[in-house]
This record gives C-alpha cells, structure tokens and sequence, in this order.
C-alpha cells in the first residue's frame, strides 16, 4: 500500500520567515495530495490540496508543489504568523473509486513571536 | 466549526469494556470515515460508508466495527477494549466520497483513554 514520509516532525521559525514541509509518497498512481491543518483540541482541517495534474497551487501566503518525477511534495508558507503554529499532515491517494487517504506523521510547526 | 460533529467528547473505560462513539455528517454529506490517532501511529485510516453501505476498510481491528445508518450518521463500536485503544477517534465526512480526493471534513474527535 501507499507509503507516506513526512519531514521534518518540528519546525521552528521566526514569525515573517518561511517554513518548508516535505513528504514523499510510494505509491506512483497517488494523485490527490491534501494538506491539513490540527491545532489543538481539534480535528484536522483542509488547508489546500493539489492534483497530479498540477504542478504548483497558491493560496495567498500558503503554496503546495509537486514533483511527481521524484514522488514528493511540500507546503510553503510564507511570512508565518503565530497563528500559523500547528501540526501540519500531508496526505495522499489515488483519486479515483473507493480509494483512502494515507498520512504522514506530521509536522509541529511553531512560530515564535 | 467543519459541521461534523462527534460525541463524547472524553470517554474514560476500563480494559475489557465496550465503547460506541458517534458521528454526524455535515448536513448532506453521503460518506463518512474513521480515523484513529495516536502518538506513534499518526493518523490511521480505519474505515469509510457511502450511503449506508461499507466501501472501504483500513486497519481496523477485528474487535471494531461500524455501521451508518439511514439518516447518516455513524456509529464506531470498539470491544474487548486494551490499552492500547487508548487515541483520538476521528470521524469526517464528504459530500459523495468517490475516491479519496473528495474532500474531508473533520470533526473534533473523541478521546478515548482506556484504564
């Protein structure tokens, strides 16, 4: 089945840097590749997703790539805010039947005042 | 607020007990999915109904089950229960659930803690 990796599990950053999530999948007819967003006490939340279509998704400060060559994509954001402090999960799957959705383990980001 | 909601919120049992969490789509949301997460394991997928009926299974272990009833919502029932079942339970739904890249909307979980 569909393996995904996830790097790096925390991130640091200063607020108004960039932070950059890497995954890598297994699985070469993966196509849907969401981002979600945990903040505490909650349940993951939809950030923005890509499709194997697409190369490169923006959304005001939070971009999504995706070399499906090499089998990896990541999550941009940029000028970070303290609100942006989150655990981040990517995720990925072959869209198409009664497929599932297969993790990474995540990625605590914090961004410092 | 994603529309999902879940109850309990907390559930604290003993080994050997039986639990049933529940699950309320988003208002028109055909398909619902379980998720069980923990600290070492992350998010797991364990199973997905489209319309009332099972369309895929995960890691689900054979002491759990679920069912979705005819006004949608869901059950997730979990027996024999050990310590280890001790997680987040997720449930989250999407409007037609074909194929994974629908998207999924979370609810806030249920806490299980298992003594």
């Amino acid at each position: 089945g569909e393996n995904v990796e996830q790097h790096p599990s925390t991130l640091s950053v200063q607020e108004g840097d960039s932070a950059v999530i890497k995954c890598t999948y297994s699985d070469s007819a993966s196509n849907y590749f969401p981002w979600y967003k945990q903040e505490l006490g909650k349940g993951p939340q939809l950030i923005i997703d890509i499709r194997s279509n697409v190369g490169e998704k923006k959304d005001q400060r939070i971009a999504v790539t995706l070399n499906k060559t090499a089998k990896h994509f990541s999550l941009h954001i940029t000028e970070t805010q303290p609100e942006d402090s989150a655990v981040y999960f990517c995720a990925a799957s072959i869209g198409s039947g009664y497929s599932t959705l297969t993790f990474g383990k995540g990625t605590m980001l914090l961004v410092s005042p | 607020d994603s529309g999902v909601t879940q109850t309990p919120k907390h559930l604290i049992t003993a080994t050997g007990q039986r639990v049933t969490l529940r699950c309320s789509p988003r208002s028109g949301d055909l398909s619902v999915y379980w998720y069980q997460q923990s600290l070492d394991q992350g998010l797991q997928f364990l199973i997905h109904y489209y319309n009332g009926e099972e369309r895929a299974k995960g890691n689900i272990l054979e002491r759990f089950s679920a069912q979705q009833f005819p006004d949608l919502h869901s059950e997730l029932n979990l027996s024999s229960l050990e310590l280890g079942d001790s997680a987040l339970y997720f449930c989250a739904s999407s409007a037609l659930g074909q194929g994974a890249s629908d998207t999924q909307y979370f609810g806030p979980g249920t806490r299980l803690t298992v003594l």
